[in-house]
């Protein structure tokens, strides 16, 4: 079947540091690969997204590169600021039927000053 | 703006009691979505909708049904509520894909529903 597993949180780091969250998936096909994030009392937004294999996609200094060889889209940030605590989500969708999204279980991370 | 609205921020139910959460979209979406969403379980599909009164089901419809008489409009229901309903309520919705197009998912802010 398909699913998405990424890291369990929180992950918990200071201004300025370095964040890598792992995303690893399943999928029969061909899957397209997003993430998500959900801002405290808030639904999720999308975050970034890429469709094909070596794609890259990248949105508000956050980046991601779809790797179909390890089956990972994992998502960094060269310098994480307080406003990005927040709870992440991995998805995939295939590109068939009604592209409905497989989503993983989240991970919330926590930034301090 | 784009924007999907939930009916309820907060809700409390008694156990038996029928719920109904509404989401409205106002960007002329064609798809329709409702998701609960438990920690460390992520989100799940209960039910989707391609099109008015149209409706197929997801990974966990057991337990509720669904409405679309309005294409803006996608109403969830719980016909006997049980605690194990207890959970975040999320709806989204999307524009039809054309070819390999995926089109994003937006997403209301929430139903937090807490069953008695």
């Amino acid at each position: 079947g398909n699913s998405v597993t990424q890291m369990e949180g929180p992950v918990t780091l200071s201004e300025e540091a370095f964040l890598t969250i792992n995303c690893t998936y399943t999928a029969t096909g061909y899957p397209s690969l997003f993430w998500y994030v959900q801002y405290p009392g808030e639904g999720l937004q999308l975050l970034l997204k890429a469709t094909k294999a070596d794609d890259k996609g990248s949105n508000k200094g956050f980046e991601a590169t779809y790797r179909k060889e390890t089956t990972s889209f994992h998502l960094e940030k060269g310098s994480v600021q307080v406003s990005d605590s927040a709870v992440y989500f991995c998805a995939l969708s295939l590109n068939t039927g009604f592209q409905k999204l497989v989503f993983g279980t989240g991970t919330r991370l926590l930034v301090s000053p | 703006d784009v924007k999907v609205t939930q009916s309820s921020r907060y809700l409390v139910k008694r156990t038996g009691e029928k719920v109904f959460l509404e989401c409205v979209q106002d960007m002329d979406h064609e798809n329709m979505f409702w998701y609960r969403q438990d920690p460390g379980l992520g989100l799940r599909l209960i039910y989707f909708s391609y099109d008015v009164k149209m409706k197929e089901k997801g990974d966990i419809p057991e337990g509720y049904s669904v409405s679309r008489e309005k294409k803006e409009r996608f109403s969830l229901i719980l016909e006997s509520a049980s605690t194990n309903q207890t959970s975040m309520y999320l709806c989204a919705s999307s524009s039809r894909p054309g070819g390999n197009k995926m089109h994003e998912q937006f997403f209301g802010p929430g139903t937090r529903l807490t069953v008695l």
